[in-house]
Protein backbone atom coordinates (compact mmCIF):
# COMPACT_ATOMS: atom_id res chain seq x y z
CA UNK A 1 0.00 0.00 0.00
CA UNK A 2 2.67 3.23 -1.31
CA UNK A 3 2.35 6.16 1.10
CA UNK A 4 2.92 8.57 -1.37
CA UNK A 5 2.06 7.51 -5.04
CA UNK A 6 3.30 9.50 -8.33
CA UNK A 7 2.47 8.86 -11.60
CA UNK A 8 3.99 8.63 -14.30
CA UNK A 9 7.24 6.83 -13.44
CA UNK A 10 8.69 7.68 -17.03
CA UNK A 11 7.81 10.81 -19.08
CA UNK A 12 9.66 11.31 -22.72
CA UNK A 13 8.94 14.04 -24.55
CA UNK A 14 9.79 16.94 -26.85
CA UNK A 15 10.92 20.37 -25.62
CA UNK A 16 7.87 23.09 -26.00
CA UNK A 17 5.48 20.26 -25.06
CA UNK A 18 3.37 20.71 -21.78
CA UNK A 19 3.21 17.78 -19.38
CA UNK A 20 2.10 16.70 -15.84
CA UNK A 21 3.02 15.01 -13.05
CA UNK A 22 0.30 13.32 -10.38
CA UNK A 23 0.96 12.61 -6.84
CA UNK A 24 -1.17 11.35 -4.08
CA UNK A 25 -0.25 10.73 -0.30
CA UNK A 26 -2.21 8.53 1.31
CA UNK A 27 -0.76 9.55 4.86
CA UNK A 28 -3.23 11.71 6.17
CA UNK A 29 -0.84 14.34 6.12
CA UNK A 30 -0.23 18.23 5.94
CA UNK A 31 2.10 19.24 4.05
CA UNK A 32 3.10 18.29 0.54
CA UNK A 33 6.17 19.00 -1.32
CA UNK A 34 7.74 18.84 -5.20
CA UNK A 35 11.61 18.61 -5.25
CA UNK A 36 14.28 18.24 -8.33
CA UNK A 37 17.09 16.05 -8.01
CA UNK A 38 19.52 16.41 -11.08
CA UNK A 39 22.13 14.34 -12.50
CA UNK A 40 24.51 14.76 -9.93
CA UNK A 41 21.79 13.64 -7.08
CA UNK A 42 21.00 17.33 -6.00
CA UNK A 43 17.59 17.39 -3.74
CA UNK A 44 16.19 20.65 -4.45
CA UNK A 45 12.73 21.98 -3.24
CA UNK A 46 10.42 23.39 -5.51
CA UNK A 47 7.04 24.02 -3.85
CA UNK A 48 5.48 22.82 -0.88
CA UNK A 49 1.72 23.12 0.01
CA UNK A 50 -0.11 23.03 3.39
CA UNK A 51 -3.66 22.13 2.90
CA UNK A 52 -3.96 23.42 -0.45
CA UNK A 53 -2.69 26.67 0.40
CA UNK A 54 0.98 27.35 -1.22
CA UNK A 55 4.01 27.37 1.33
CA UNK A 56 6.88 27.71 -0.01
CA UNK A 57 7.92 29.34 -3.55
CA UNK A 58 11.53 28.18 -4.33
CA UNK A 59 13.37 30.62 -7.29
CA UNK A 60 11.03 28.49 -10.01
CA UNK A 61 10.50 29.56 -13.34
CA UNK A 62 6.83 29.78 -14.02
CA UNK A 63 6.45 27.50 -16.32
CA UNK A 64 6.02 24.87 -13.48
CA UNK A 65 2.71 25.30 -12.01
CA UNK A 66 1.38 23.39 -9.06
CA UNK A 67 -2.29 22.25 -8.37
CA UNK A 68 -3.55 21.13 -5.22
CA UNK A 69 -7.03 19.90 -5.21
CA UNK A 70 -6.99 18.47 -1.98
CA UNK A 71 -4.81 17.77 0.98
CA UNK A 72 -3.76 14.21 -0.46
CA UNK A 73 -3.40 15.66 -3.80
CA UNK A 74 -0.13 17.59 -5.30
CA UNK A 75 0.34 18.18 -9.17
CA UNK A 76 2.75 19.76 -10.76
CA UNK A 77 2.34 20.95 -14.08
CA UNK A 78 5.03 22.15 -16.69
CA UNK A 79 4.22 24.81 -19.78
CA UNK A 80 6.72 24.73 -22.37
CA UNK A 81 9.68 22.36 -22.01
CA UNK A 82 13.06 22.74 -22.09
CA UNK A 83 16.31 20.56 -22.30
CA UNK A 84 17.18 21.29 -18.72
CA UNK A 85 14.12 20.52 -17.20
CA UNK A 86 15.10 17.38 -17.58
CA UNK A 87 15.66 15.50 -13.87
CA UNK A 88 13.67 13.40 -11.95
CA UNK A 89 11.53 15.12 -10.01
CA UNK A 90 9.97 13.80 -6.17
CA UNK A 91 7.04 14.14 -4.75
CA UNK A 92 6.81 14.13 -0.73
CA UNK A 93 4.77 14.61 2.26
CA UNK A 94 5.10 15.49 6.07
CA UNK A 95 2.89 15.30 8.82
CA UNK A 96 3.14 19.20 9.71
CA UNK A 97 3.97 22.05 8.70
CA UNK A 98 6.49 24.05 10.95
CA UNK A 99 7.56 21.26 12.93
CA UNK A 100 11.09 20.29 12.56
CA UNK A 101 11.12 16.49 13.54
CA UNK A 102 8.38 16.31 11.38
CA UNK A 103 10.19 13.54 8.46
CA UNK A 104 9.43 14.15 4.62
CA UNK A 105 7.89 10.86 3.37
CA UNK A 106 9.32 10.55 -0.66
CA UNK A 107 7.39 9.13 -3.84
CA UNK A 108 9.54 6.90 -5.88
CA UNK A 109 10.12 10.11 -8.39
CA UNK A 110 9.27 10.93 -11.85
CA UNK A 111 12.04 10.83 -14.47
CA UNK A 112 11.65 13.55 -16.92
CA UNK A 113 13.24 13.32 -20.36
CA UNK A 114 13.17 16.27 -22.91
CA UNK A 115 14.84 15.79 -26.32
CA UNK B 1 24.07 30.61 5.69
CA UNK B 2 21.65 28.27 5.05
CA UNK B 3 24.20 25.51 3.90
CA UNK B 4 24.66 21.89 4.68
CA UNK B 5 28.36 21.13 3.28
CA UNK B 6 28.23 17.15 3.03
CA UNK B 7 31.47 15.34 2.40
CA UNK B 8 32.99 12.69 0.14
CA UNK B 9 31.10 13.23 -2.54
CA UNK B 10 31.66 9.22 -3.17
CA UNK B 11 32.99 6.73 -0.72
CA UNK B 12 34.13 2.92 -1.23
CA UNK B 13 34.40 0.58 1.09
CA UNK B 14 35.27 -3.24 2.07
CA UNK B 15 32.22 -5.02 3.92
CA UNK B 16 32.36 -5.23 7.26
CA UNK B 17 34.59 -1.45 6.86
CA UNK B 18 32.91 1.79 8.43
CA UNK B 19 31.96 4.34 6.33
CA UNK B 20 31.99 7.68 7.67
CA UNK B 21 29.95 10.36 6.32
CA UNK B 22 30.75 14.21 7.13
CA UNK B 23 28.33 16.72 7.43
CA UNK B 24 28.83 20.63 8.83
CA UNK B 25 26.40 23.75 8.58
CA UNK B 26 26.17 27.38 9.91
CA UNK B 27 23.14 28.43 11.02
CA UNK B 28 22.76 27.72 14.54
CA UNK B 29 18.66 28.16 13.96
CA UNK B 30 18.68 24.37 12.57
CA UNK B 31 16.98 22.36 15.17
CA UNK B 32 16.91 18.83 13.77
CA UNK B 33 19.44 16.88 11.77
CA UNK B 34 17.99 13.86 9.65
CA UNK B 35 19.91 11.86 7.49
CA UNK B 36 17.65 9.92 4.51
CA UNK B 37 19.13 7.03 2.66
CA UNK B 38 17.96 6.25 -1.34
CA UNK B 39 18.44 3.66 -3.52
CA UNK B 40 18.74 3.58 -7.34
CA UNK B 41 15.29 3.94 -8.43
CA UNK B 42 13.70 4.87 -5.21
CA UNK B 43 12.94 8.32 -3.28
CA UNK B 44 15.21 9.61 -0.30
CA UNK B 45 13.48 7.37 3.06
CA UNK B 46 14.31 8.71 6.60
CA UNK B 47 17.26 6.63 8.27
CA UNK B 48 17.99 8.03 11.37
CA UNK B 49 17.82 11.91 12.92
CA UNK B 50 19.13 13.86 16.06
CA UNK B 51 18.32 16.94 18.10
CA UNK B 52 21.36 19.27 18.84
CA UNK B 53 20.98 18.49 22.67
CA UNK B 54 22.14 14.83 22.10
CA UNK B 55 25.53 13.92 21.11
CA UNK B 56 25.07 10.78 19.30
CA UNK B 57 22.36 8.51 18.56
CA UNK B 58 22.66 5.00 18.04
CA UNK B 59 19.67 2.68 15.70
CA UNK B 60 21.15 -0.48 14.46
CA UNK B 61 24.11 -0.15 13.01
CA UNK B 62 23.33 3.24 12.06
CA UNK B 63 25.29 5.73 14.31
CA UNK B 64 24.92 10.09 14.09
CA UNK B 65 27.66 11.68 16.24
CA UNK B 66 26.83 15.16 16.47
CA UNK B 67 29.37 18.34 17.68
CA UNK B 68 26.93 21.51 18.77
CA UNK B 69 30.21 23.70 18.87
CA UNK B 70 31.78 22.70 15.43
CA UNK B 71 28.63 22.66 13.96
CA UNK B 72 28.93 19.51 12.63
CA UNK B 73 27.57 15.70 12.59
CA UNK B 74 28.35 12.40 10.59
CA UNK B 75 26.83 9.16 10.37
CA UNK B 76 28.87 5.99 10.75
CA UNK B 77 27.47 2.96 9.20
CA UNK B 78 28.85 0.23 11.60
CA UNK B 79 29.58 -3.53 9.86
CA UNK B 80 28.70 -2.23 6.54
CA UNK B 81 27.32 -4.85 4.05
CA UNK B 82 26.69 -4.14 0.34
CA UNK B 83 22.93 -3.67 0.88
CA UNK B 84 23.85 -0.58 2.14
CA UNK B 85 25.15 0.60 -0.79
CA UNK B 86 23.31 3.83 -1.68
CA UNK B 87 23.24 7.41 -1.96
CA UNK B 88 23.03 9.37 1.94
CA UNK B 89 21.91 12.84 2.50
CA UNK B 90 22.02 15.09 5.60
CA UNK B 91 20.20 17.60 6.44
CA UNK B 92 19.42 20.29 8.55
CA UNK B 93 15.80 21.62 9.80
CA UNK B 94 14.41 24.84 11.07
CA UNK B 95 10.41 24.73 11.22
CA UNK B 96 9.32 24.09 7.37
CA UNK B 97 12.67 24.72 5.77
CA UNK B 98 14.96 21.80 5.18
CA UNK B 99 18.35 22.27 3.96
CA UNK B 100 19.55 19.45 2.21
CA UNK B 101 23.67 18.18 1.67
CA UNK B 102 24.90 17.49 -1.63
CA UNK B 103 24.48 13.52 -0.91
CA UNK B 104 27.54 10.51 -1.01
CA UNK B 105 27.06 8.19 -3.20
CA UNK B 106 28.26 5.24 -1.27
CA UNK B 107 29.34 1.33 -2.52
CA UNK B 108 30.31 -1.52 -0.37
CA UNK B 109 32.39 -4.07 -2.02
CA UNK B 110 31.55 -7.36 -1.20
Amino acid sequence: DTAVSQTPKYLVTQMGNDKSIKCEQNLGHDTMYWYKQDSKKFLKIMFSYNNKELIINETVPNRFSPKSPDKAHLNLHINSLELGDSAVYFCASSQHTGASSSPLHFGNGTRLTVT
Amino acid sequence: QQQVKQSPQSLIVQKGGIPIINCAYENTAFDYFPWYQQFPGKGPALLIAIRPDVSEKKEGRFTISFNKSAKQFSLHIMDSQPGDSATYFCAANRDDKIIFGKGTRLHILP
